[in-house]
């Protein structure tokens, strides 16, 4: 079975501009999550969806950052623009249903994104 | 306060030593709950969900303490490729996931 695919691996870019990023989730999970991880930190939820509605974004800066999830299958997740502390890796998780109880998440290898 | 606390560490325990990690949570509404285990440079990966009755995978035991609000994980007989850091998850139940900064574990010949 394939996992969860994330492109690209790596990014670079300079502060104040703008990145994407794009997540293929386990075919037939209804449930995807972006994550950040900083350095030395655990991973931190920023958008969950469920098909194509969003659950929770409470900690997605919404000045800054924006998702989507068009047709309940891939998402994007964009930056614009650009600050330094938002170096980090952008895990993209997947999950058969999310309701929580037994529900694992399946992670993607990430995105490492360094802000100079 | 953070809503999942780890011990950071490092443990560093010999090979055949047991160690445990505790993870403390602060919402008492949380229903489910899980160790990750995540290799450096790596994304984490399930190691075990944690019942309220306790449960064991081989090496590994997991407990949870509703009325204290915390969960551990019990780790005998360490191998080398035990090693890595151990993310502790707390879900609430609408499903969103809290993850812990974890703690990491060396273990040495």
């Amino acid at each position: 079975e394939a996992g969860v695919a994330q492109s690209p691996r790596y990014k670079i870019i300079e502060k104040r501009q703008s990145v994407a990023f794009w997540c293929n989730p386990i075919s037939g999970h209804a449930t995807l999550y972006w994550y950040q991880q900083i350095l030395g930190q655990g991973p931190k939820l920023l958008i969950q969806f469920q098909n194509n509605g969003v659950v929770d974004d409470s900690q997605l800066p919404k000045d800054r950052f924006s998702a989507e999830r068009l047709k309940g299958v891939d998402s994007t997740l964009k930056i614009q623009p650009a600050k330094l502390e938002d170096s980090a890796v952008y895990l993209c998780a997947s999950s058969l249903t999310g309701t929580g109880r037994g529900d694992t998440q399946y992670f993607g290898p990430g995105t490492r994104l360094t802000v100079l | 306060r953070k809503e999942v606390e780890q011990d950071p560490g490092p443990f560093n325990v010999p090979e055949g030593a047991t160690v445990a990690f505790n993870c403390t949570y602060s919402n008492s509404a949380s229903q489910s709950f899980f160790w990750y285990r995540q290799d450096c440079r790596k994304e984490p990966k399930l190691l075990m969900s944690v019942y309220s009755s306790g449960n064991e995978d081989g090496r590994f035991t997991a407990q949870l303490n509703r009325a204290s609000q915390y969960i551990s994980l019990l780790i005998r007989d360490s191998k080398l490729s035990d090693s890595a850091t151990y993310l502790c998850v707390v879900v609430l139940n609408a499903g969103k996931s809290t993850f812990g900064d974890g703690t990491t574990l060396t273990v040495k010949p």
